[in-house]
Order: C-alpha cells, then sequence, then structure tokens
C-alpha cells in the first residue's frame, strides 16, 4: 500500500528552526518528483516547495525562498524540509505529496504534520 | 503568477441534484505543443488532506466516482458533480500545474440543502 507519513512538526519559536521529515513506501520514490504543500489553519492550500526525481530540479514559493531547504534521499525513501527563521504566518499543516507522472498534480498525499510558530 | 480565482465561494445543493464549480485562471494553462490543460481538482474532506480526483482538466483519477466531471480549455474551467451525495460534502479546489509557482484556488465549499 502507498504511504506517505509525515513527521517532525510541533511548537516552535519565531525565529526557530523545525526539519520536517516524509517517509514514503509502497512506490518507487526514486522515480517521482515530490512537494511539499501547507494548509494555515482554516485555510486554503498553498504550495510550498518540489524536488525531483533526481535533485535536479527545486523550486520554492516566493514566501519560504532563503529560509526553506527542501531535500530528498532516494536510498532511505524520504523527504525533507529544513524550515529556518520561522515567522507566525509558517504556522500551518505540512503535507508531502507525490507528484504524478508528467507532473498532473499531486496523486496521493500524507496526514500532513502540524508546525506552530509562536511564542 | 498565475492567479486561480473559484466562484461561487460556497454552494448547497439538493441530494441528487447537480453542484457547478468554476476556476478561472489568470493566464492560459493550455500548453499548445502538447494540447494539454494543467490544470486538475481535488477534494478536501474536514480533518482529510486532498484528494486528486481529476487532472489535466478533465480526465478523472482512478476510483473516482463518473459523477465527477472536468472540463473546459485555456483560462475557464468547470467540476461538475452530477447527483450530489452525502458524501460528497467537501471543500473543492483547482490547481494549475502549468508553471511555478503552483497556484491553488481558494477554495468553494459544497453543502447539502
Amino acid at each position: 500500500e502507498l504511504q506517505l507519513v509525515e513527521s517532525g512538526g510541533g511548537l516552535v519559536k519565531p525565529g526557530g528552526s523545525l526539519r520536517l521529515s516524509c517517509a514514503a513506501s509502497g512506490f518507487t520514490f526514486n522515480s517521482y518528483s515530490m512537494n511539499w504543500v501547507r494548509q494555515a489553519p482554516g485555510k486554503g492550500l498553498e504550495w510550498v516547495s518540489s524536488i525531483s526525481s533526481g535533485n535536479s530540479y527545486i523550486y520554492y514559493a516566493d514566501s519560504v525562498k532563503g529560509r526553506f531547504t527542501i531535500s530528498r534521499d532516494n536510498a532511505k525513501n524520504s523527504l525533507y524540509l529544513q524550515m529556518n527563521s520561522l515567522r507566525a504566518e509558517d504556522t500551518a499543516v505540512y503535507y508531502c505529496a507525490r507528484v504524478q507522472i508528467a507532473a498532473a498534480g499531486n496523486d496521493h498525499w500524507g496526514r500532513g504534520t502540524l508546525v506552530t510558530v509562536s511564542s | 503568477d498565475i492567479v486561480m480565482t473559484q466562484s461561487p465561494d460556497s454552494l448547497a445543493v439538493s441530494l441528487g441534484e447537480r453542484a457547478t464549480i468554476n476556476c478561472k485562471s489568470s493566464q492560459s494553462v493550455l500548453y499548445s505543443s502538447n494540447n494539454n490543460n494543467y490544470l486538475a481538482w481535488y477534494q478536501q474532506k474536514p480533518g482529510q488532506p486532498p484528494k486528486l480526483l481529476i487532472y489535466w482538466a478533465s480526465t478523472r483519477e482512478s476510483g473516482v466516482p463518473d459523477r465527477f466531471s472536468g472540463s473546459g480549455s485555456g483560462t475557464d474551467f468547470t467540476l461538475t458533480i452530477s447527483g450530489l451525495q452525502a458524501e460528497d460534502v467537501a471543500v473543492y479546489y483547482c490547481q494549475q500545474y502549468f508553471d511555478t509557482p503552483w497556484t491553488f484556488g481558494h477554495g468553494t465549499k459544497v453543502e447539502i440543502k
């Protein structure tokens, strides 16, 4: 069964750091691009970052550029998001999501991990 | 950035009736070289992650009931639920994947009248 399981969320003070992880199973992880998408409480969806299957292409939303770093370890079937200089507006549920072959949207999502930035 | 505008913000439909959600992009998401519209629709129920319903504007994801259909091209798109069921109560989002940043509409909440 295909699974994406996020971890690493929690409460952090403004200016702090967190590293999110996403453990993938049930599919050939190194064949797929992956995304991070977030959802602030009671709000809509916001794409955060993408990484191609072989790490060649990496993209960020302007709102996180220079503060967040996406990475992956294909040997460990894992996706990561290093988040630095966190702000209150980064408070959200962070989802990892698989990108369909041919980049046609996100066909599988994890259940998300909550990041709360507050003093 | 490509701005995605959904309408209405919410709608209430009787069981068995049709629900129609519109999505407009600020620029075309039709890629002329392959004639594909880079537009997806998602369903999100409370406390759950989004679920992909439609991609390429009109291709139904495997396992999605055929009462869900997508149409449109260029900048104007529609998600239709033909024969609303109680389990269809959710928020629906459109998303363009034509260019980064991938952007979502703000969502349309569908309820039972």
